[in-house]
């Protein structure tokens, strides 16, 4: 079983500039969620896929978006960078159900750490 | 607001000697509460889960914890700690409210340092 897998592993951009960060979910997983983890700080939800559709959403400006794909990888983009979205972003994926309780574990990946100057 | 709070930034235990973790939560609605460690420049490794049933929950590596209702709290255990159990701990609630509902809230971490 394969666990989820984020690309790239690092990365750095300048102010302004446009980032895609990717993301393979779990084997039998179709749900994707994004997190935020500032230095110092726990991870912070951004948003969540289900069924190719935004399920769910944080406290982050739109320029923060996603995608999911019929094999339930997903991505991350975020337009404008500012210095501040320099954090490690991870991904998490859970096999929700239709009928989800949200009682489902999310397992997440290593992390892509973004780095913006 | 729901939130979850871990009131130690660090832990020092020498190894072989029991470990807590602290944490209390505030939510609406029955909590369903979690634990992950971080490894440095690693992902969250899940450790155990508590959503109903019996109040002291066991996990992956020795790890328990204990749900109290009463202290809203759920502070993580081993009986015996090892160095290899150095790392960040998150105690995390599913959130029940809002947009983000479903989703996790985080502790900001604890640093558990085991030493020989």
């Amino acid at each position: 079983e394969t666990g989820v897998t984020q690309s790239p592993t690092h990365l750095i951009k300048t102010r302004g500039q446009q980032v895609t960060l990717r993301c393979s979910s779990q084997s039998g997983h179709n749900t994707v969620s994004w997190y935020q983890q500032a230095l110092g700080q726990g991870p912070q939800f951004i948003f969540q896929y289900y069924r190719e559709e935004e399920n769910g959403r944080g406290n982050f400006p739109p320029r923060f978006s996603g995608l999911q794909f019929p094999n339930y990888s997903s991505e991350l983009n975020v337009n404008a960078l500012e210095l501040d979205d320099s954090a490690l972003y991870l991904c998490a994926s859970s096999p929700r159900t239709s009928g989800s309780s949200g009682t489902d574990t999310q397992y997440f990946g290593p992390g892509t750490r973004l780095t913006v100057l | 607001a729901q939130s979850v709070a871990q009131p130690e930034d660090q832990v020092n235990v020498a190894e072989g000697n029991p470990l807590t973790v602290k944490c209390t939560y505030s939510v609406s609605g029955n909590p369903y509460l979690f634990w992950y460690v971080q490894y440095p420049n690693r992902g969250l490794q899940f450790l155990l889960k508590y959503i109903t049933g019996d109040n002291l929950v066991k996990g992956s590596y020795g790890f328990e914890a204990e749900f109290n209702k009463s202290q809203t709290s759920f502070h993580l255990k081993k009986p015996s700690a090892l160095v290899s159990d150095s790392a960040l701990y998150f105690c995390a609630v599913r959130d029940t409210y809002g947009g983000s509902q479903g989703n996790l809230i985080f502790g900001k971490g604890t640093k558990l340092s085991v030493k020989p």
